[in-house]
């Protein structure tokens, strides 16, 4: 049963820590994307790849960063310079590079200052 | 700067009758849109989708409606059941793709 695996769930941030999201897709698809989702708002885009060794910055990338070794893994760390990490975060892929796709989703991870 | 907008947080309707949500957007380069809808605790999945040369696409109880001139769109749910609520989220797409805030619908039996 194909999809987007996101871990964990949960995750609690101390002051000063970096912290790694975790984003598996087991769909074969060519392009993966992170989205912020504030209470209120609309998804924003973090960071999204469209291949393998290749990244791309959105519209709000400050303070994350990300990595795509593999074509099914595109982890995200939000790093201590990411002021207000607080959110709901959301990963998502699609088959191909080719604009104009639904996106699949996963379930997502809340991160939350401790 | 938000591109695509959602202006009624949620809407309650009884099961059975129409559910209406309504998505207006600013770009005028924007040439696909799409619906999608969030159960609690989940992500969201991809419910319906319309090209900008089309102004209606149905599928199922779902239909999409695209007025391009007043740059607004438009979920039709009809008959609306229990089982349809959930959070609601439009999304146009020209290139980058932008998503509306939500709209929370509740189906009542």
């Amino acid at each position: 049963d194909g999809g987007i695996t996101q871990s964990p769930k949960y995750l609690f941030r101390k002051e000063g820590q970096n912290v790694t999201l975790s984003c598996e897709q087991n769909l074969n698809h060519d392009a993966m994307y992170w989205y912020r989702q504030d209470p209120g708002q609309g998804l924003r885009l973090i960071y999204y790849s469209q291949i393998v060794n290749d990244f791309q910055k959105g519209d709000i990338a400050e303070g994350y960063s990300v990595s795509r070794e593999k074509k099914e893994s595109f982890p995200l760390t939000v790093t201590s310079a990411q002021k207000n990490p607080t959110a709901f975060y959301l990963c998502a892929s699609t088959p191909t590079r080719r604009r104009n796709q639904p996106q699949h989703f996963g379930d997502g991870t809340r991160l939350s200052i401790l | 700067d938000q591109q695509v907008k959602q202006n009624s947080p949620s809407l309650s309707v009884q099961e059975g009758r129409i559910s209406i949500l309504n998505c207006d957007y600013t770009n005028s380069m924007f040439d696909y849109f799409l619906w999608y809808k969030k159960y609690p605790a989940e992500g969201p999945t991809f419910l319906i989708s319309i090209s900008s040369i089309k102004d209606k696409n149905e599928d199922g109880r779902f239909t999409v409606f695209l007025n391009k001139s007043a740059k607004h769109l438009s979920l039709h749910i009809v008959p609306s059941q229990p089982g349809d609520s959930a959070v609601y989220f439009c999304a146009a797409s020209g290139g980058d793709m932008r998503f509306g805030a939500g709209t929370r619908l509740t189906v009542k039996p």
